[in-house]
C-alpha cells in the first residue's frame, strides 16, 4: 500500500464547478504539501501546511492530522485550474517528500 | 523569486555512458534533492542532501550517485546508464531548519538509448 493515496486519479468538470481532490497518508509527518504541475512538467508549491486550514485565492486546502486526511478544494474553477495535483508529505524539514500519484484535472469551458 | 535552474531540458545519452545532471539554485538554500518521475509511479525521492558535502539516500538511490560541492549547486550522477533510468528528473531545493516549502525546477527529460 502506498504511503500517499489521493482520489480521485481522475476529474473531469465544467467550468464554475467546485472542485474537491483528497489525499490519506498512513505515517507520521512534520508536513503535508498540495503541489501543481502543468503540461511541459513545471511543479509549483501551493500549500504547505501542518494543522487547520489556509486559503489562497480560489484554492483551499485542509488537513485533519488526526484521520491523517487532507483535501484541496478550486472554488469557480476555470479552465486554467487545468493541471495534476499533487499531495506529497514530508517527515522532517531537511527531508524529502513522499507523494501522491496525483489527480489529473480538466475543467471544460 | 527563487529560481532553481536545471542544466538541460532534454537529453540523450547511450547505455553505459556516464550522465552528469546538474541544478543550480540562488536562493542560498540549505536542502537540495533529486527525484524523478515516470507515468504510473508518480515523483519518487533518489537522493537530497542538507548540507555541502552532505548526501542522504532516497527512496531509489540505486544506480545513482550525487555531488554537493557548493551550497548552490547539486549534481546527480548516473555512474553507467541503463535504459531504465529515461525518465523525468526534477531538482527542488528549500530553505533550512523547520519544513519549507520546496522550489522546483523545470526538469530534464533524459533518454537512455
Amino acid at each position: 500500500k502506498n504511503e500517499v493515496e489521493q482520489s480521485p486519479q481522475n476529474l473531469t468538470a465544467q467550468e464554475g464547478e467546485f472542485i474537491t481532490i483528497n489525499c490519506s497518508y498512513s505515517v507520521g509527518i512534520s508536513a503535508l504539501h498540495w503541489l501543481q504541475q502543468h503540461p511541459g512538467g513545471g511543479i509549483v508549491s501551493l500549500f504547505m501546511l501542518s494543522s487547520g486550514k489556509k486559503k489562497h485565492g480560489r484554492l483551499i486546502a485542509t488537513i485533519n492530522i488526526q484521520e491523517k486526511h487532507s483535501s484541496l478544494h478550486i472554488t469557480a474553477s476555470h479552465p486554467r485550474d487545468s493541471a495534476v495535483y499533487i499531495c506529497a508529505v514530508q517527515r522532517g524539514g531537511a527531508d524529502g517528500l513522499t507523494f501522491g500519484k496525483g489527480t489529473h484535472l480538466i475543467i471544460q469551458p | 523569486d527563487v529560481k532553481v535552474t536545471q542544466s538541460s531540458r532534454y537529453l540523450v545519452k547511450r547505455t553505459g555512458e556516464k550522465v552528469f545532471l546538474e541544478c543550480v539554485q540562488d536562493m542560498d538554500h540549505e536542502n537540495m534533492f533529486w527525484y524523478r518521475q515516470d507515468p504510473g509511479l508518480g515523483l519518487r525521492l533518489i537522493y537530497f542532501s542538507y548540507d555541502v558535502k552532505m548526501k542522504e539516500k532516497g527512496d531509489i538511490p540505486e544506480g545513482y550517485s550525487v555531488s554537493r560541492e557548493k551550497k548552490e549547486r547539486f549534481s546527480l550522477i548516473l555512474e553507467s546508464a541503463s535504459t531504465n533510468q529515461t525518465s523525468m528528473y526534477l531538482c527542488a531545493s528549500s530553505m533550512g531548519g523547520a519544513v519549507k516549502p520546496q522550489h522546483f525546477g523545470d526538469g530534464t527529460r533524459l533518454s537512455i538509448l
